[in-house]
């Protein structure tokens, strides 16, 4: 079984310009979780779909990111236009069900440089 | 609110002597606590997960954790670490219970092993 994976790998951008990152949950996972670690910080929740539904955005750090997951499939993550601030590591995330508490499973990070 | 502190940053052991992460939490009601464990390069590993069941924790590759109410803790334990344990430790606590919600990271604990 595949699992979540996560692309691009790395991506170097300038500052201004727009980056999207790609997720790809296991295959059948209701929820998807985006979180992200910056330089020298801890790991931080940006959001969570349900399915195609956002149920908790609170993380979004402001309005330059936005995600989406059109048919509840992959989800992207886009940073229009990206700042020098945004650089670090984005983590996707996926899990079965939230209610059971299922594990949340985690890809291995899209590393993001802004210069 | 709830939240972990790692009171470790670095920790530096011998291979096949004891190792020794430790954690603190804190949370407003009985608190699902995982960790996580993240190899240079690679994404994010549950090594283990305590969700009110048994206080002592068994995870992948040797490690187990104790959950101890009363001293707030959830410290990462292992008999004999290996090279391969080289990595950075998460401690990790979900803002619901039964761990459905998003969760909170610690600030890491990059472990070394010598030879």
């Amino acid at each position: 079984e595949a699992g979540v994976t996560q692309f691009p790998s790395h991506s170097v951008i300038e500052k201004g310009q727009t980056v999207t990152l790609r997720c790809d949950p296991i295959s059948g996972h209701d929820n998807l979780y985006w979180y992200r670690r910056v330089m020298g910080k801890e790991i931080k929740f940006l959001l969570h779909f349900v399915k195609e539904s956002k149920q908790d955005e609170s993380g979004m750090p402001n309005n330059r990111f936005l995600a989406e997951r059109t048919g509840g499939t992959y989800s992207t993550l886009k940073v229009q236009p990206a700042e020098l601030e945004d650089s670090g590591v984005y983590f996707c995330a996926s899990s079965q069900d939230r209610h059971s508490g299922n594990t949340i499973y985690f890809g291995e990070g899209s590393w993001l440089t802004v210069v | 609110a709830q939240s972990v502190t790692q009171l470790d940053s670095h920790v530096s052991v011998s291979e096949g002597t004891p190792v020794l992460l430790r954690c603190n939490y804190s949370s407003s009601y009985s608190p699902s606590l995982f960790w996580y464990v993240q190899h240079p390069n690679k994404g994010l590993q549950l090594l283990l997960k305590y969700t009110s069941a048994a206080t002592l924790v068994k995870g992948i590759n040797g490690f187990e954790a104790e959950f101890k109410k009363s001293e707030t803790s959830f410290h990462l334990t292992k008999p004999s670490a290996h090279m391969s344990d080289a990595a950075e430790y998460f401690c990790v606590v979900s803002d619901r219970p039964l761990g459905t919600g998003k969760l909170i990271f610690g600030q890491g604990t990059t472990l070394q092993v010598k030879p």
